[in-house]
Order: C-alpha cells, then sequence, then structure tokens
C-alpha cells in the first residue's frame, strides 16, 4: 500500500546544479501536484498535471519544470538551483481532479541548495 | 484571490481538555474547505472537508470542523485532545470555480502536554 512514492528523501544541490525530484503513485489518481513547504508560508503549489499528458503552472513555478511521464510519474526539474529553492518538496495526487477530492502526500523530499 | 488564514502560529492545551485550531477564508466563490495534519518528517494527511450541506463536518481521529459562512471559518476542532494529535495542522480552501489550485493556511503547530 505505498501510496505516493517520492525519490531522493534528502538532497543537497550547490548553486547551479541541476536535479530531478521523482514521484509515483499507485492509486490510479488523474491528477497530481507539486508543492513546495516553507516555515510560516504553508504549502505553495509549483506545478499541477490535471491528467496524464497536461501540465500547468501553479503560484510559484518559476525556475522549475515538469513531465507528466505517464498516469503513474509526474517528476519536478530544477535546471540551475539557487538557494532560494531550499525547502521541503512535496508531492500529492488526487482522483479524477475533482474539486472535492482530498490529496494525497507523499513524505516529501528535503532540499538543501548551497 | 483565494486565500485562508491561521492566526495562531501555536496552541498549547492539555491532554483531555479541548482543542481548537482557527481558520477564516477569503474567496469570490463557494468554498470547499480542507483540514490536513502533518506529523514530523512526513507529508501531510487529510482529515476532514466541508463542501456542503450539514456546517458540521466530522472526520478522522474524532476531529470536527464547524462551518461558518457569515464569519468566513473553518475552525477545526477536538473535546478531548490527546497527547498523540500534537502535530502540525493545515486549513486549505478550493474555491468552486477554480477545479486545481488549492491554498493553504501557514499552518498550526499544536501541542499536546500531558
Amino acid at each position: 500500500n505505498a501510496g505516493v512514492t517520492q525519490t531522493p528523501k534528502f538532497q543537497v544541490l550547490k548553486t547551479g546544479q541541476s536535479m530531478t525530484l521523482q514521484c509515483a503513485q499507485d492509486m490510479n489518481h488523474n491528477s497530481m501536484y507539486w508543492y513546495r513547504q516553507d516555515p510560516g508560508m504553508g504549502l505553495r503549489l509549483i506545478y499541477y498535471s490535471a491528467s496524464e499528458g497536461t501540465t500547468d503552472k501553479g503560484e510559484v513555478p518559476n525556475g522549475y519544470n515538469v513531465s507528466r511521464l505517464n498516469k503513474r510519474e509526474f517528476s519536478l526539474r530544477l535546471e540551475s538551483a539557487a538557494p532560494s529553492q531550499t525547502s521541503v518538496y512535496f508531492c500529492a495526487s488526487s482522483a479524477a481532479g475533482g474539486k472535492n477530492s482530498p490529496l494525497h502526500f507523499g513524505n516529501g523530499t528535503r532540499l538543501t541548495v548551497t | 484571490a483565494q486565500s485562508v488564514a491561521q492566526p495562531e502560529d501555536q496552541v498549547n492545551v492539555a491532554e483531555g481538555n479541548p482543542l481548537t485550531v482557527k481558520c477564516t477564508y477569503s474567496v469570490s466563490g463557494n468554498p470547499y474547505l480542507f483540514w490536513y495534519v502533518q506529523y514530523p518528517n512526513r507529508g501531510l494527511q487529510f482529515l476532514l472537508k466541508y463542501i456542503t450541506g450539514d456546517n458540521l463536518v466530522k472526520g478522522s481521529y474524532g476531529f470536527e470542523a464547524e462551518f461558518n459562512k457569515s464569519q468566513t471559518s473553518f475552525h477545526l476542532k477536538k473535546p478531548s485532545a490527546l497527547v498523540s494529535d500534537s502535530a502540525l495542522y493545515f486549513c486549505a480552501v478550493r474555491v468552486v470555480s477554480n477545479d486545481y489550485k488549492l491554498s493553504f493556511g501557514a499552518g498550526t503547530t499544536v501541542t499536546v502536554r500531558a
């Protein structure tokens, strides 16, 4: 009963390096999301994918790209990491993308950019 | 624009006492409201939601929340708190006309002392 799986759990990058955060869900959910969590700011939406084949920007998309590889997988890429991207990143999914569907979250990736 | 506010950064209660975590929202349409809980080093877990109907909503782990349209509030309550309820709690709102973007509050840390 894995739910939403994120890899890696921890990552340290130097400024300017790139990396991809991986996310996979096994609940057959249509919609997937990437959030970042910063102290005192709650969660902010980076990108989302309402269904396979579509992606859209959220509140804070600058510096990120996403790929909805298939129905299960939704990756987040940092092309040139900056210290401001130090954060905890959460992937989430929801059934059918409906407005009343709760989100199911992974356990997060803690990223530090030095 | 939709927004949600959690006016208290921290709530401290004794075990067995009632617990209330406050949330107010601001949306231009009818809101869908959610509460999530986050335990250390974990992703958020869904507690309950208000979509329509009864203003008192019951959720997981003995929690409930009351929707008050006139006060634009959705406070989370538990009649008798447990030490294991100590966690970070997030309120979130989704506007009916905006399917996928969920706005989160900054979070309230609840500490229940034995």
